[in-house]
């Protein structure tokens, strides 16, 4: 089945900096990338998303790139603020596309 | 912006009863998710139902574990005999597509004692 792999843990930034986030994927048919935000007490809320017929795609301070070759993607946040202080996650669809499977999360703290 | 209700935000209950919670998806959405989230660690898939039948379901939702669709608003997810390891956050999610644009709800704590 899918496994997705995502590094860094734990991420700390000062205000103002971009934060890059990675994870990998196991599955070449994977053609679904979201990524989530988790605030304390909070359920995962998408922040954004890419299909595998684009290599990026941006939202204001948000990006997400995608490597098919590679077979990894990652999340960037430009000019980070406080309020972007979340565990992050980033999920593939399981092979049936059923599902979708979670990485680890990377905890993201921004300190103005 | 349409959301994803779920009750109780908090139940705490004795090793070896039983427990259902319950979940209100979007409206228009089709497919529905039951996820669970152990203190401090990741997102776990439970399982997926679609057309009142389970598509995909994971080695941790086992026996004790059942869903429901009881009528055209509500989705359960009921827990047979809870153990001390059930505790965890549980979030029912749904979406419009049955891959892509997941929405979660805001959990409900489970706590075993």
């Amino acid at each position: 089945g899918e496994n997705v792999e995502q590094h860094p843990s734990t991420l700390s930034v000062q205000e103002g900096d971009s934060a890059v986030i990675k994870c990998t994927y196991s599955d070449s048919a994977s053609n679904y990338f979201p990524w989530y935000k988790q605030e304390l007490g909070k359920g995962p809320q998408l922040i954004i998303d890419i299909r595998s017929n684009v290599g990026e795609k941006k939202d204001q301070r948000i990006a997400v790139t995608l490597n098919k070759t590679a077979k990894h993607f990652s999340l960037h946040i430009t000019e980070t603020q406080p309020e972007d202080s979340a565990v992050y996650f980033c999920a593939g669809l399981n092979q049936a596309g059923t599902a979708l499977i979670f990485g680890k999360g990377t905890t993201l703290s921004v300190s103005s | 912006e349409p959301e994803v209700t779920q009750t109780p935000s908090h139940q705490v209950t004795q090793m070896g009863q039983e427990v259902i919670l319950r979940c209100v998806p979007i409206s228009n959405h089709l497919y529905f998710y039951w996820y669970r989230q152990i203190l401090g660690q990741k997102v776990e898939f439970l399982v997926s139902f679609y057309n009142n039948e389970i598509s995909e379901k994971s080695e941790i939702f086992d026996d004790q574990f059942s869903v429901e669709r009881p009528d055209g608003s509500n989705f359960t997810l009921k827990i047979r005999s809870t153990k001390l390891e059930d505790s965890a956050m549980y979030f029912c999610a749904s979406s419009e597509s049955m891959n892509y644009g997941y929405t979660f709800g805001s959990g409900t704590r489970l706590t075993v004692v």
